[in-house]
């Protein structure tokens, strides 16, 4: 089992530019949730996908959208990147049900 | 903003348990105590939850005080691989959202 699986690794990208950002949840998984985190402070949640519909959203701007796709995995959108926006962007992933939430490494977005 | 408050840092010596504490005293009834830890530059990863009993499973125990507005995280022997950042974290069931503070500096020190 691979766990959590995110792709890419790093990214630099220019402000105003799009990016998109990819998550493969745990094997059996159905749900996943995207975090921001900015150096030195715990993650940030961003938002929820559950059968492919955003289930629940955090305090972010709409730059901040995703999809979830039938196999379950899922992807992060940010448009008119800031350089705010640079951070370390987790996925994690559970079932509906489970208390447990398995995190990925992470990408690392850098704007510049 | 986290309902939590912990301690900014730690150390602990290895071999020795590690005795991590958290407030809660806003916490509610249906509410539980989850906690995770982040080694540097890693994901965070479960450790574990309890609601109103005291827990224990293979990486560590937790112990919730019977009017449920703190919590501590016992690491029964630590070793240098626990260093990391712990966080403590109040939430509902299910895959809930989770709402991380900034967690405690855990160093463990040879």
């Amino acid at each position: 089992d691979a766990g959590v699986t995110q792709s890419p690794t790093h990214l630099i990208k220019t402000r105003g530019q799009q990016v998109t950002l990819r998550c493969s949840p745990k094997s059996g998984h159905d749900t996943v949730s995207w975090y921001q985190q900015a150096l030195g402070q715990g993650p940030q949640f961003i938002f929820q996908y559950y059968e492919e519909e955003e289930r629940q959203r955090g305090n972010f701007p709409d730059r901040f959208s995703g999809h979830q796709f039938p196999n379950y995995s899922s992807e992060l959108n940010v448009n008119a990147l800031l350089l705010g926006d640079s951070a370390l962007y987790l996925c994690a992933s559970g079932g509906r049900l489970s208390y447990e939430q398995y995190f990925g490494p992470g990408t690392r977005l850098t704007v510049t | 903003d986290a309902k939590t408050t912990q301690p900014t840092s730690m150390d602990c010596a290895e071999g020795r348990a590690a005795n991590l504490p958290c407030n809660h005293s806003t916490i509610s009834g249906n509410e539980y105590v989850y906690w995770y830890r982040q080694i540097h530059s890693q994901g965070p990863q479960y450790i574990i939850h309890g609601l109103k009993n005291n827990e224990t499973n293979e990486m560590a125990s937790l112990i919730i005080t019977e009017d449920r507005k703190s919590s501590t995280l016992i690491l029964p022997h630590a070793t240098l691989r626990d260093t990391a950042v712990y966080y403590c974290i109040v939430g509902g069931s299910g895959n809930t959202p989770l709402v991380f503070g900034k967690g405690t500096r855990l160093s463990v020190i040879a």
